[in-house]
């Protein structure tokens, strides 16, 4: 039974260009979170979907970045017009009832914006 | 505002040694989780506790939620290298339906054979 996928592992992209960030969850979850973790920082939460649906996006940035859980397939997050500052490792997670008794992580997206 | 604090930031013992990390909040928590991080990986849950003065262990590690949900600690007995890495607690507020966890800024331990 695979664990959550995430990929790729690692992601250079050039100021403004696009990144996209794959998440498959574990089978039978239909939660997915992501979070982003910066150097000496804990990870801070962006959005929690379900299939098709946003449920939280508090976390997220208004402007470029944005995220999807379709029906199928794995749940995309896309940031567009990259910065500098979204240099960071992304985390998906997912559960099979809203987390609040713990996710299973993947092992992340290491984005590198150069 | 970091919302959970974390004590001590770093810590460096010797293998065989007893430590506590501390993961404290003025908010009240619905539950609480800690993970723990290798470089390069994600984190992995170790426990969740739910209720006021839940106490659980897993092998040489134990895990206390606060009476007042507030605040929790974990305590590793006779450490050993294996155990190296970044703890970290996160909390779920309000309905678990939520979904969203807000985590600590870590602890990162170093235990030296």
């Amino acid at each position: 039974n695979a664990g959550v996928m995430q990929n790729p592992r690692h992601l250079v992209r050039r100021r403004g260009q696009e990144a996209r960030l794959r998440c498959s969850p574990m089978k039978g979850h239909s939660h997915v979170y992501w979070y982003r973790q910066l150097p000496e920082e804990g990870l801070k939460f962006m959005v929690y979907l379900q299939k098709e649906n946003i449920i939280d996006e508090s976390g997220m940035p208004k402007e470029r970045f944005s995220a999807e859980f379709p029906k199928e397939g794995p749940s995309i997050l896309r940031i567009q017009q990259v910065v500098r500052g979204d240099s960071a490792a992304y985390f998906c997670a997912s559960s099979p009832v809203p987390g609040g008794n713990g996710y299973t992580f993947g092992s992340g997206t290491r984005l590198t914006v150069v | 505002t970091q919302l959970l604090e974390q004590s001590p930031q770093f810590l460096s013992i010797q293998e065989g040694e007893n430590l506590t990390v501390y993961c404290n909040s003025s908010s009240v928590f619905s539950s609480l989780q800690w993970y723990r991080q290798e470089p390069g990986e994600g984190p992995v849950l170790l426990v969740t506790v739910v209720t006021g003065g839940e106490v659980k262990k897993l092998k040489r590690l134990t895990f206390q939620f606060g009476d007042a949900r507030k605040d929790s600690s974990l305590h590793i007995t006779a450490a050993q290298p294996g155990d190296t890495g970044l703890y970290l607690c996160a909390g779920a507020r309000g309905s678990s339906n939520t979904g969203k966890l807000i985590f600590g800024q870590g602890t990162t331990l170093q235990v030296k054979p």
